[in-house]
């Protein structure tokens, strides 16, 4: 099962910034947020991880709380291809090391 | 780099006949994984491998469903027999080092299955 609680869907205006939430609040201190995203028909792409301190790249932001039970993913200036499912996920440890379980994620529609 | 390599892309085939599906990971990566998506189960993960050995295949539905990856570079997932329900886009993956706390998965494009 996946770790994560995210809204199922969210609006964003072409040009503003996207702000996408993620609750993970039995998360453990070694295991890390992961952001994926997955345009229509297409594979995951991977986005962003980050551990405790926030993170950025070309792509995004990571924000994470002090207290590391939830994140937002933040979009600086969405545009109408970032009209997407974006996936939060914290790895799940098994036998053999780390498992990747995409759970619902959020349906991010960007509108002109 | 070529990326996460899968074929056929698209796939009909009637129910009972055998499917594979093939994957080519991309170089250098020790860890694959096959995912199943469908609208009404999401992405599901079947199995993954580390150095080519299958280490969870919890999530295989049935054993109708196979997985091997007889080398660094290539992966099979067959179906057999298959029936409708097992129409869904079928997804390869390959990462670096799955096994460590760190590791992004690079996915293919999939391919979609249509069992008639």
């Amino acid at each position: 099962d996946a770790k994560t609680t995210q809204p199922p869907s969210m609006d964003c205006a072409e040009g503003r910034a996207a702000n996408l939430p993620c609750n993970h609040s039995t998360i453990s201190g070694n295991e890390y947020v992961y952001w994926y995203r997955q345009i229509h028909s297409q594979g995951p792409q991977y986005i962003i991880h980050g551990l405790k301190n926030n993170e950025t790249n070309e792509m995004a932001s990571l924000i994470i709380t002090e207290d590391r039970k939830s994140s937002t993913l933040i979009l600086p200036h969405a545009t109408l291809r970032d009209t997407a499912v974006y996936y939060c996920i914290v790895r799940v440890e098994g036998t053999g090391g780390f498992k990747t379980i995409f759970g619902a994620g959020t349906r991010l529609f960007v509108k002109a | 780099d070529a990326g996460v390599i899968q074929s056929p892309r698209h796939e009909v085939t009637e129910m009972g006949q055998e499917v594979t599906l093939r994957c080519k990971p991309i170089s250098g990566h020790n860890s694959l994984f096959w995912y199943r998506q469908t609208m009404m189960r999401g992405l599901e993960l079947l199995i993954y491998f580390n150095n080519n050995v299958p280490i969870d295949d919890s999530g295989m539905p049935e054993d109708r469903f196979s997985a091997k990856m007889p080398n660094a570079s290539f992966s099979t997932l067959k179906i057999q027999p298959s029936e409708p329900r097992d129409s869904a886009v079928y997804f390869c993956a390959s990462s670096r080092l799955a096994g460590g706390p760190t590791g992004e998965l690079f996915f293919g494009e999939g391919s979609r299955l249509t069992v008639l």
